[in-house]
């Protein structure tokens, strides 16, 4: 399978723990990306990663997030001291900067919910 | 503040008919723009783009218009079928690669 795969697809979490989620991108895409999305809005942009550079962070990602992409290839998303507006799921995107192609390729993210 | 917006939250359609979803953007800056398919507890899957240099593109049963002067666009799907029946998210992106997204249309399309 080549796609985008994001492992876990779910974690139910108590408020005030830590949580970690992994994303495997397309083999030969360099961007990543993540994004959350909440009930009955579209994505909204989180982070993104050319190689394992970290270029750009939203204002949405607060002091409590992370993320890392230490060798170019996976990444990870942690979230710090959980709260219950942190109940999402957390999607994974790829793409690559060869040619003129601009699509984003989604994993089937990871739906958090915490308690 | 909203940049993409998708004002008609669902869409009933009869099967073999014409499904039309519009989209409105306000950031003039956006040069490309997507539309993705959505099931339930599954990530949104890539349908068809656009470059804001093209007013038309088609992709089988998918067609998107571009109106870059009213800053709208739209995706016709013809003929609909019962497996079209998703969530549809209109996307736009520009030079820094991050995609901003509506809140996306329900289509259910009836036998």
């Amino acid at each position: 399978d080549t796609g985008v795969s994001q492992d876990p697809r779910h974690k139910i979490t108590k408020r005030g723990q830590n949580v970690t989620f992994r994303c495997d991108p397309i083999s030969e895409h360099n961007r990543l990306y993540w994004y959350r999305q909440t009930l009955g809005q579209g994505p909204e942009f989180l982070t993104y990663f050319q190689n394992e550079a970290q270029l750009e962070k939203s204002r949405l990602l607060s002091d409590r997030f992370s993320a890392e992409r230490p060798k170019g290839s996976f990444s990870t998303l942690e979230i710090q001291r959980t709260e219950q507006g942190d109940s999402a799921m957390y999607l994974c995107a790829s793409s690559t900067t060869s040619g003129t192609s601009y699509e984003q390729y989604f994993g089937p993210g990871t739906r958090l919910t915490v308690t | 503040d909203q940049q993409v917006k998708q004002n008609s939250p669902s869409l009933s359609v009869q099967e073999g008919r014409i499904s039309i979803l519009n989209c409105d953007y306000t950031n003039s800056m956006f040069d490309y723009f997507l539309w993705y398919k959505k099931y339930p507890a599954e990530g949104p899957t890539f349908l068809i783009s656009i470059s804001s240099i093209k007013d038309k593109n088609e992709d089988g049963r998918f067609t998107v218009f571009l109106n870059k002067s009213a800053k709208h666009l739209s995706l016709h799907i013809v003929p609909s079928q019962p497996g079209d029946s998703a969530v549809y998210f209109c996307a736009a992106g520009s030079n820094d690669y991050k995609l901003s997204f509506g809140a996306g249309t329900t289509v259910t399309v009836r036998a």
